[in-house]
């Protein structure tokens, strides 16, 4: 079974900059996660979806980031426009609601360095 | 504050030797917990899960205790191995199906 699939590995912009990041979750996942990770920390939740419908954003920086999961499979996350803060690891996860476990799939994570 | 917290922020032991990672929490509310191992570059990999009504659960070389007198969990790793040196992570569900209220992780580090 092929895990959670995220691109790109790795970017690197100029602040001011846009950025988008995509994920791709586990065949049948219905439930959506982007997490934010900082060097050293542990990963920050920024929104999860529930199939397309957005149920928790309430972390989202609504100013400069956005996402979407329009037919409640892929997803992207876009930071428009990029502030040196915004290097971090941007990690998404799926999970099954209902599963016998609370697990979350985790991808390989979207490394960005705004410069 | 963060609700979840890690006593240490590195181990350090010795191949073979047993590994205890420990992890402190706020929310007496939280009713399921998580370990997570993550390495160098890789996203979170899940270990082993409690729920609130255990205080202690096995798997494979990893068990996992449960104190809610103290509010208290730790993550023990039998027979250390060099695999196991990553950063692992403790995270609660305080009540939202799937919102993991992450630690900010312990380092282990396998001397060989």
């Amino acid at each position: 079974e092929a895990g959670v699939v995220q691109s790109p590995r790795y970017k690197i912009i100029e602040k001011k900059q846009p950025v988008a990041f995509w994920c791709n979750p586990i065949s049948g996942h219905n439930t959506l996660y982007w997490y934010l990770q900082n060097l050293g920390q542990g990963p920050e939740l920024l929104i999860r979806y529930e199939n397309e419908e957005a149920v928790d954003d309430s972390q989202l920086p609504k100013d400069r980031f956005s996402a979407e999961r329009l037919k409640g499979v892929d997803s992207t996350l876009k930071i428009q426009p990029a502030e040196l803060g915004d290097s971090a690891v941007y990690l998404c996860a799926s999970s099954l609601r209902g599963a016998d476990t609370g697990e979350l799939f985790f991808g390989e994570g979207s490394r960005l360095t705004v410069l | 504050g963060e609700s979840v917290g890690l006593h240490l922020p590195t181990l350090s032991v010795q191949e073979g030797d047993n590994s205890i990672i420990n992890c402190a929490y706020s929310n007496s509310a939280s009713d399921y917990f998580i370990w997570y191992k993550q390495e160098s570059g890789k996203g979170p990999q899940f270990i082993i899960d409690i729920r609130s009504n255990m205080d202690k659960r096995q798997g494979q070389r990893v068990t996992v205790l449960l104190n809610k007198t103290v509010k208290h969990l730790s993550l023990q790793i039998a027979a250390t191995q060099p695999g196991d040196s990553a950063v692992y992570f403790c995270a609660e569900n305080q009540g939202s199906q799937g919102n993991l209220i992450f630690g900010k992780g312990t380092k282990l580090s396998v001397k060989p």
